[in-house]
């Protein structure tokens, strides 16, 4: 089964700031990694799908990169919204997660 | 709206039994597979079991096979989790997402097990 590292665990920004989230797999999984923004008491929301393709809807300053086992969730020009829970997700036979990052805006 | 809600969570005994519902709306339910998540306090989050879209295949993680059952009534658009031998261990929010690749997830439901 594959195991997913994130990092960081928390990371503080300032509006406009460019933040970087990794996410590595204890093995190869091609491009079946998504990534999620979850904020207190709210449902997780889809914003990034098979590692780079944004999902219809979300801001362009959300990206995503990487492909077998290193991948990236990158916010450029970071709003005071963004404050929020990201996660990665493997989507195989047997789903894994990140262990997730908490992003602060100062 | 398009969404799922959860429901069914609270405060059980351990060895008890505790059944999660979760409510779909707004899309055709039975198009779908669904899945269980949980995330215990401070921790991340972790699989727990999966169904395809007309209940005929399931799955499950190690940590709950034997004590969990998923199931779906498509009829009511509603999915199932029927957790049976109840551990300290399983205390967590428990959501619900929709397909293969987790692009709906619900509120949660927070189930806790104590004594």
């Amino acid at each position: 089964e594959t195991t997913l590292t994130q990092s960081p665990a928390f990371m503080s920004a300032t509006p406009g700031d460019k933040v970087n989230i990794s996410c590595k797999a204890s093995q190869d999984i091609d491009d079946d990694m998504n990534w999620y923004q979850q904020k207190p008491g709210e449902a997780a929301i889809f914003i990034i799908q098979e590692a780079t393709t944004l999902v219809p809807g979300i801001p362009p300053r959300f990206s995503g990169s990487g492909y077998g086992t290193d991948f990236t969730l990158t916010i450029n020009n970071i709003e005071s919204e963004d404050a929020a829970y990201y996660f990665c997700l493997q989507h195989d036979n047997f789903p894994a997660f990140g262990q997730g990052t908490k992003l602060e805006i100062k | 709206e398009v969404q799922l809600v959860e429901s069914g969570g609270g405060l059980v005994q351990p060895g008890g039994s505790l059944r999660l519902s979760c409510a779909a709306s707004g899309f055709t339910f039975s198009s779908y597979w669904m899945h269980w998540v949980r995330q215990a306090p401070g921790k991340g989050l972790v699989w727990v079991s999966r169904i395809n879209s007309d209940g005929s295949s399931t799955s499950y993680a190690d940590s709950v096979k034997g004590r969990f059952t998923i199931s779906r009534d498509n009829a009511k658009n509603t999915l199932y989790l029927q957790m049976n031998s109840l551990r300290a261990e399983d205390t967590a929010v428990y959501y619900c997402a929709r397909a293969w690749y987790f692009d709906l997830w619900g509120r949660g439901t927070l189930v806790t097990v104590s004594s």
